[in-house]
């Protein structure tokens, strides 16, 4: 079984420039994950999804970043501009609706703004 | 910020020791869990102990959990230099992982 697939794995962009972000969860997994993690720290969430509807995006910081997840299964993040305390690992994960205690994270995105 | 707070923030150790890392949180805990992170393979879930749990067994790993302490600690016995990692406590609460900041473990040989 294939697990959750982000691209792409290394970004490197200047501030103030857009980038985004791409997952693919686990087939049949309703619940979404987007995590922030900087350099030395744990990951901390940025979004919630269930199916296509953002259930908990209380610490998104709104003014730049947007997310979406159009169908309920792949979804996109997006910074717009990026600032260089954005450099960070950008995590997703995915579980069953209800079973936030089994998350499967993907790889990450490693961001560098400079 | 939510964060569990992790003591020690690095490890270093030989082949065959034992290692122990703590995790504690400001708020109450719900379900507890452990996981690895490294380059090769990511963040990995280790173990997950549940709030009525007070001790938890996987192998070479023992997990504990004091929820009037608020706190956990994960014990690696006879370490070997594959468990070089970083380790994170994660606790299960609200539908979301509120992560800990995280024990560096390198085991030399």
């Amino acid at each position: 079984e294939a697990g959750v697939v982000q691209s792409p794995r290394y970004k490197i962009i200047e501030k103030k420039q857009p980038v985004a972000f791409w997952c693919n969860p686990i087939s049949g997994h309703n619940t979404l994950y987007w995590y922030r993690q900087n350099l030395g720290q744990g990951p901390e969430l940025l979004i919630r999804y269930e199916n296509e509807e953002a259930v908990d995006d209380s610490q998104l910081p709104k003014d730049r970043f947007s997310a979406e997840r159009l169908k309920g299964v792949d979804s996109t993040l997006k910074i717009q501009p990026a600032e260089l305390g954005d450099s960070a690992v950008y995590l997703c994960a995915s579980s069953l609706s209800g079973q936030a205690y089994e998350q499967y994270f993907g790889p990450g995105t490693r961001l560098t703004v400079t | 910020s939510q964060q569990g707070e992790e003591d020690p923030q690095a490890l270093s150790i030989q082949e065959g020791e034992n290692a122990t890392m703590n995790c504690s949180y400001k708020t109450s805990i719900n379900n507890l869990q452990w996981y690895r992170q490294n380059s090769g393979r990511g963040l990995v879930h280790l173990i997950l102990i549940r709030s009525n749990e007070r001790e938890k067994h996987s192998g070479r790993l023992r997990v504990t959990l004091d929820t009037s302490k608020k706190s956990s600690s994960l014990l690696i016995t006879a370490s070997r230099a594959a468990d070089t990692a970083s380790y994170f406590c994660a606790d299960t609460g609200f539908q979301k992982l509120v992560f800990g900041t995280g024990t560096r473990l390198l085991v030399s040989p």
